[in-house]
């Protein structure tokens, strides 16, 4: 199976600010890498699939990079609905692997 | 809309069945792969299994075959999930969810529903 490893698992920021969270794949993935966000008691929603396409709806400042192993999810100018927790997710392999998530806290 | 609404979750013992049931709306049920997905707190979140548009062709997680059936009802706008020989490691909420850029990325979710395998 396709391990997940994201970090950080947390991370502190404020409104305004800039913030990376980084996802890497333990072999090539090729661009077959999802992000998602959760907000808690809430079920997940698709922000980027394909590596960096920004699914509809989704604000210009979440954006998506990376290829082969190593990933990126950058969110700049971050808003109050922003802080929640953040997973990455592999569909190179079924079973379509997830990371354990980074949570975004103000 | 999409609208994903699933029912069937519960209190169950150890080595126990429970049938989740999800109703879709919004979207056109027989043109996508539908799948179950879990989230625990321990082990985050996992692709239980998804299915095919027609039913034809079904995918398991390793932890989960030979104990969970995944079906649909076209007819219905229905998916379910069969599950049998339940353990405490299956406690979880289950999500249903589409598919949209491949069969493994998941567009859009219901709310969830809590099974807790406990005795």
């Amino acid at each position: 199976d396709v391990q997940m490893t994201q970090s950080p698992s947390s991370l502190s920021a404020s409104e305004g600010e800039t913030v990376t969270i980084i996802c890497r794949a333990s072999q090539s993935i090729s661009s077959y890498l999802n992000w998602y966000k959760q907000k808690p008691g809430k079920a997940p929603e698709l922000l980027i699939y394909g590596a960096s396409t920004l699914e509809r709806g989704v604000p210009s400042r979440f954006s998506g990079s990376g290829s082969g192993t190593e990933f990126t999810l950058t969110i700049t100018s971050l808003q109050p609905e922003d802080f929640a927790t953040y997973y990455c997710q592999q569909t190179h392999r079924i079973p379509g692997s997830f990371g354990l998530g980074t949570r975004l806290d103000i | 809309e999409v609208q994903l609404v699933e029912s069937g979750g519960g209190l169950v013992h150890p080595g126990g069945s429970l049938r989740l049931s999800c109703v879709g709306s919004g979207f056109t049920f027989n043109s996508v792969w539908m799948s179950w997905v879990r989230q625990t707190p321990g082990k985050g979140l996992e692709l239980v299994a998804n299915i095919k548009e027609d039913g034809s062709d079904i995918n398991y997680a390793d932890p989960v075959r030979g104990r969970f059936i995944i079906s649909r009802d076209n007819a219905k706008n229905s998916l379910y999930l069969q599950m049998s020989g339940l353990t405490v490691d299956d406690t979880a909420i289950y999500y249903c969810a589409t598919t949209g850029y491949d069969i493994l990325t998941l567009e859009s979710w219901g709310q969830g529903t809590l099974v807790t395998v406990s005795s």
